[in-house]
């Protein structure tokens, strides 16, 4: 049982470059969603998903897109990377309503 | 505007001592509160939660406390050890059709100091 697992751990991109950041879950949870934490902050909501097909934005999402075709995945896109996106990105899933929040170890993202 | 807040970026203890770790929040729809413990090159693992309609919750060294008058929760580990250190989010979820989205706070740096 992985848990959440999310691809890459690091990445380095180029200001307009477009990237996927992966995220998967084998514990069957209907609720995903993405954070990203910036040095010194929380954790801010960027998209989140109840249910394969069903998306939703959350309190940061310009510049990103997600989709959810199967309960399983739930994919960040960032569409043209800014320096302003450079942070630690977390993938997260959850069971039922008030059930914690299992998050993946993250991913760096640095764009220059 | 936001709705957790953790005023203290850090907090330094000794050993076996107790840490009070202290939590504010705005929004009276928040019915629902959780702590996470997050470890460097880690993602936050959950702690201990709270619901609304209680005002104390106790697993083994950590106890959660919530007065909803004064919008206030705290979480005491007794007694700290070492591994303990870590940084400590505090979350607020509420009922309605936002799907129970958590708001988290900035954080709080916890060293437990030997």
């Amino acid at each position: 049982n992985a848990g959440v697992t999310q691809t890459p751990k690091f990445q380095v991109l180029k200001t307009g470059q477009s990237m996927t950041l992966q995220c998967a879950q084998d514990m069957n949870h209907e609720y995903m969603s993405w954070y990203r934490q910036d040095p010194g902050m929380g954790l801010r909501l960027i998209h989140y998903s109840v249910g394969a097909g069903i998306t939703d934005q959350g309190e940061v999402p310009n510049g990103y897109n997600v989709s959810r075709s199967t309960t399983e995945d739930f994919p960040l896109r960032l569409l043209s990377a800014a320096p302003s996106q450079t942070s630690v990105y977390f993938c997260a899933s959850r069971g039922q309503r008030h059930s914690p929040l299992h998050f993946g170890n993250g991913t760096r993202l640095t764009v220059t | 505007d936001q709705q957790v807040k953790q005023n203290s970026p850090s907090l330094s203890v000794q050993e076996g001592r107790i840490s009070i770790l202290n939590c504010d929040y705005t929004n009276s729809m928040f019915d629902y509160f959780l702590w996470y413990k997050k470890y460097p090159a880690e993602g936050p693992t959950f702690l201990i939660s709270i619901s609304s309609i209680k005002d104390k919750n106790e697993d083994g060294r950590f106890t959660v406390f919530l007065n909803k008058s004064a919008k206030h929760l705290s979480l005491h580990i007794v007694p700290s050890q070492p591994g303990d250190s870590a940084v400590y989010f505090c979350a607020a979820s509420y009922r309605g059709t936002n799907a129970g989205k958590s708001t988290f706070g900035d954080g709080t740096t916890l060293t437990v100091k030997p």
